[in-house]
């Protein structure tokens, strides 16, 4: 199995500012992913973290608004530039580990940012 | 519409009782996952289904891919498994999830 830790858990941010959200897992996984989840909505993916390259963005989501990086295979980072008060959300990384049956999926328990 | 439904929205039961949430999804899918999340925000993965059924302990999830839905069973609901239950699918085996609204789940002792 994999532990993710994610930090901050939580902070209040200032418009305008970024902030930089860093997730380590603790043994080396397959695939690292960013999801954002919106005040009362469900989970939305943000990007893959590729190991050594750029991220891999889903539609709606670009590098100059959230930028990623992967240095290696257990440690990533998710910045969120120019912050509105509409970024204001859980951030949760995600990673996967190759199981038996499929890819068994962890998630860190969540970066809380509130825009001010 | 979303690709994936997720029925109810909200659910409360007495301890004890028998619980059913429904997930179907209108994409090709390589396996479902259903996760919970507590209050606090942190998720856990529940199960990952391709095909059948799974059980563990007092969850069980099935899944029929010919009619595109899954169900997750909760067996003597417990206050303790009150939480938000979430079903997402990988359509692409590349662990890239689409997931449902999710369904609140409250148990009341």
């Amino acid at each position: 199995s994999a532990v993710i830790s994610q930090k901050p858990s939580r902070d209040i941010c200032q418009r305008g500012t970024s902030l930089t959200i860093q997730c380590q897992v603790d043994s080396q996984v397959t695939m690292m992913f960013w999801y954002r989840q919106q005040p009362g909505q469900s989970l939305t993916l943000i990007a893959t973290a590729n190991q050594g390259s750029e991220a891999t963005y889903e539609s709606g989501f670009v590098i100059d608004k959230f930028p990623i990086s992967r240095p290696n295979l257990t440690f990533s980072t998710l910045t969120v530039s120019n912050m509105s008060p509409e970024d204001s959300s859980i951030y949760l990384c995600s990673a996967t580990y190759p199981g038996g049956s499929g890819n068994t999926i962890y998630f860190g328990e969540g970066s809380w940012l509130t825009v001010v | 519409k979303n690709e994936v439904e997720q029925s109810p929205q909200n659910l409360t039961a007495q301890e004890g009782e028998f619980i059913t949430i429904n997930c179907s999804y209108s994409v090709g899918i390589s396996a479902l996952h259903w996760l919970q999340q507590h209050p606090g925000g942190g998720i856990v993965s529940l199960f990952m289904l391709s095909s059948g059924k799974k059980k563990h302990g007092r969850l069980i999830a099935t899944i029929n891919i010919q009619e595109k839905h899954s169900s997750l069973h909760i067996t003597a609901s417990h206050p303790r498994d009150s939480a938000v239950y979430i079903c997402a699918v990988d359509k692409t085996s590349g662990s890239r999830l689409t997931f449902g609204e999710g369904t609140q789940l409250t148990v009341n002792p």
